[in-house]
């Protein structure tokens, strides 16, 4: 059964330059996966940060940017600011209707 | 104002059945796909089921035979037939649209989400 791979946590520091990714447990992200991005803050409904790997949804600040690096889907956050701090889930579509999403990142701005 | 708001949480027991409901306003959900996606406590987010805007519907494994998605064009609402739920079906449920490009193309990812709705169901 197929996993969509995410680091568990992430730290950055204020003004600083993170990476996630989104990987597969077997095999390469392509941008045949539409490879998407979510920021979720504790109690809040999640919010869409980029689409179609790396197109930011509407009103998402350019500090958010999607790529893909290696085999693998990524978010870059540039100059993260404390209000980055949240949990940051990928989704890809797997095919045949089905989406699956990562675990999810936990990322601490300190 | 473009919203989905959900409804029909709540506490049930196990074997039991739920429907979710979830009203859109500002767009046509039948012009749409949409999604239901849960979240148990604590966990992180989990893809359920989706229809499309053909009524075609595809389910994640572990509801598939147990849920069922629906709509009603004419309340645009979008349901969750939950069935023979479990203790492990507890989780937030939110309904999700499925975001459409500019030139009509479905980009597989969701752009308008609900405050969800909160089902828990004891064993």
């Amino acid at each position: 059964q197929t996993v969509v791979t995410q680091e568990p946590s992430f730290s950055v520091s204020p003004g600083g330059t993170v990476t996630l990714t989104c990987g597969l447990s077997s095999g390469s992200v392509s941008t045949a996966y539409y490879p998407s991005w979510y920021q979720q803050t504790p109690g809040q409904a999640p919010r869409t940060l980029i689409y179609s790997t790396n197109t930011r949804s509407s009103g998402v600040p350019d500090r958010f940017s999607g790529s893909i690096l290696g085999n693998k889907a990524a978010l870059t956050i540039t100059g993260a600011q404390a209000d980055d701090e949240s949990d940051y889930y990928c989704v890809l579509y797997m095919g045949s209707g089905i989406s699956l999403f990562g675990g999810g990142t936990k990322l601490t701005v300190l | 104002e473009v919203q989905l708001v959900e409804s029909g949480g709540g506490l049930i027991q196990s074997g039991g059945s739920l429907r979710l409901s979830c009203g859109a306003s500002g767009f046509t959900i039948s012009n749409n796909y949409m999604s239901w996606v849960r979240q148990a406590p604590g966990k992180g987010l989990e893809w359920v089921s989706v229809i499309y805007s053909d009524s075609d519907t595809h389910y994640a494994d572990s509801v598939k035979g147990r849920f069922t998605i629906s709509r009603d064009k004419s309340k645009n609402t979008v349901y969750l037939q939950m069935n023979s739920l479990r203790a492990e079906d507890t989780a937030m449920y939110y309904c999700a649209r499925v975001h459409r490009n500019s030139d009509g193309y479905t980009m597989f990812a969701f752009d308008i989400w609900g405050q969800g709705t909160m089902v828990t169901v004891s064993s």
